[in-house]
């Protein structure tokens, strides 16, 4: 099974700057050179929510401040900058082979 | 607008059964695979089991194998969840999941979920 890292467990942040969270894969998600790590949001008492797909594609309706990056086995979720509304859980999640994987989740507060 | 909800969820005592279902409307259902994903009180999120679009395959996570059922009913747009031998670790808030395929699998819209407490 894939496992996947996530760090830190949570985070507090100040409005306005920048929050990064970190995913490692224990192996390659990559399938013909698309690495198919995706990202959900998940704020309070709600339904998670996809935000990035296939390492740095938005899903619809989600702003630009949301972006994803790769390096390696380390995939990151950049949130910049910081609103009050991105109060929430965030998970990565591997699409590349069953099971299907998430990780530990990140919660992000406000400083 | 893409609609998933869930039904089914409630008390149940540990070794017996409960089915929950998946109401979907907005999209195409037998155009999709569609998967459950559960959340434990306080916990991740885990991927429960997946069903093709025309209910040819199943997959399921090695806890829940032999125990649980996918199904589907294209032609009522439902998706089923058939728990059986339940365990106090299965309880969990139950998410219905539309799984996109064509690159890759994530899950682009989800239900409310539904509760599922074993206990006795």
């Amino acid at each position: 099974n894939i496992v996947l890292t996530q760090s830190p467990a949570s985070l507090a942040v100040i409005l306005g700057q920048k929050a990064t969270i970190s995913c490692t894969a224990s192996e390659s998600v990559n399938k013909f050179g698309i690495n198919l790590m995706h990202w959900y949001q998940q704020k309070p008492g709600q339904l998670p929510k996809i935000l990035i797909y296939n390492e740095f594609s938005r899903a619809p309706g989600i702003p630009a401040r949301f972006s994803g990056d790769e390096a390696e086995l380390n995939f990151t979720l950049t949130i910049e900058p910081v609103e009050a509304d991105d109060v929430a859980t965030y998970y990565c999640q591997q699409g590349l082979t069953f099971p299907l994987t998430f990780g530990s989740g990140t919660k992000l507060e406000i400083k | 607008e893409v609609q998933l909800v869930e039904s089914g969820g409630g008390l149940v005592q540990p070794g017996r059964s409960m089915k929950l279902s998946c109401a979907a409307s907005g999209f195409t259902f037998n155009n999709y695979d569609m998967a459950w994903v559960c959340q434990a009180p306080k916990k991740g999120l885990e991927w429960v089991a997946t069903i093709s679009y025309d209910g040819s395959s199943t997959y399921y996570r090695d806890s829940v194998k032999g125990r649980f059922t996918i199904s589907r009913d294209n032609a009522k747009s439902t998706l089923y969840l058939q728990m059986d031998s339940l365990r106090s670790e299965d309880t969990a808030t139950y998410y219905c999941a539309r799984q996109e395929t064509t690159w890759g699998w994530y899950f682009d819209f989800w239900g409310p979920g539904t509760m599922v407490t074993v206990s006795s």
